[in-house]
């Protein structure tokens, strides 16, 4: 699976609007990008995966420059419930979206103040 | 159903000691995943049954490590002989297909003292 890099840490506050960027640089062609979030003491949870573009639910919105090397996940107006450690991962759908040797870095720390 | 449930939420045991963890997956979920994560990392992929089959070991998974899945539902991790460094939590995840997301239990944290 491709090597991801995201900030080890960031703050906000409530309502503002969040954006969590990842590099990937050896993103392969079949790849996709997916960003699961965790909760002290909780497992991950499936965020958002897409390929291109952008794609957006009902929780983030997920942005895909067209060189694929980054992407961004987005937040918008962020509460303290947000507060979490968000996880970056890029592989083949079949991999990074069924957790079949899902590889997680150590993620992005979000901090959301009052 | 309320999803992925492990047991116990919470191990602390002596070095040395056998521990057993169990999984139950979300019914009608074919495919089960162990993980197991340590302060401030992410976690990392431990094993993966699909029913009662394990198709495949991470090489984290030593000889003092067992998983089954008799019936292709539940599932248990057993350490045996239990080190320091196995103190993490370990997670349990189940999909229904290979090709859609994964559902994670809140984890059994380990002590080992």
């Amino acid at each position: 699976l491709a090597k991801t890099t995201q900030p080890i840490s960031m703050d906000s506050y409530e309502g503002q609007e969040v954006n969590i960027t990842c590099s990937h640089n050896n993103i392969a062609t079949n790849d996709y990008i997916t960003w699961y979030q965790q909760f002290p003491s909780q497992g991950p949870r499936f965020i958002i995966q897409g390929y291109k573009t952008k794609v957006t639910n009902e929780v983030a919105s997920l942005f895909i420059p067209a060189d694929r090397k980054s992407s961004t996940l987005s937040l918008p107006r962020v509460s303290l419930s947000d507060t979490a450690v968000y996880y970056c991962l890029v592989g083949d759908r079949v991999s990074s979206g069924s957790a079949r040797q899902l590889t997680f870095g150590s993620g992005t720390q979000l901090t959301v103040l009052p | 159903d309320t999803g992925v449930s492990q047991d116990p939420r919470h191990k602390i045991t002596k070095r040395g000691q056998n521990v057993t963890f169990r999984c139950d997956p979300i019914s009608e979920h074919n495919r089960l995943y162990w993980y197991r994560q340590t302060l401030g990392q992410g976690p990392e992929f431990l094993t993966y049954f699909q029913n009662e089959a394990q198709l495949e070991k991470s090489r984290l998974l030593s000889d003092r490590f067992s998983a089954e899945r008799p019936k292709g539902s539940f599932s248990t991790l057993e350490i045996q002989r239990t080190e320091q460094g196995d103190s993490a939590m370990y997670l349990c995840a189940s999909s229904r297909r290979d090709r859609e997301e994964a559902f994670f239990g809140q984890g059994t944290r380990l002590t080992v003292v």
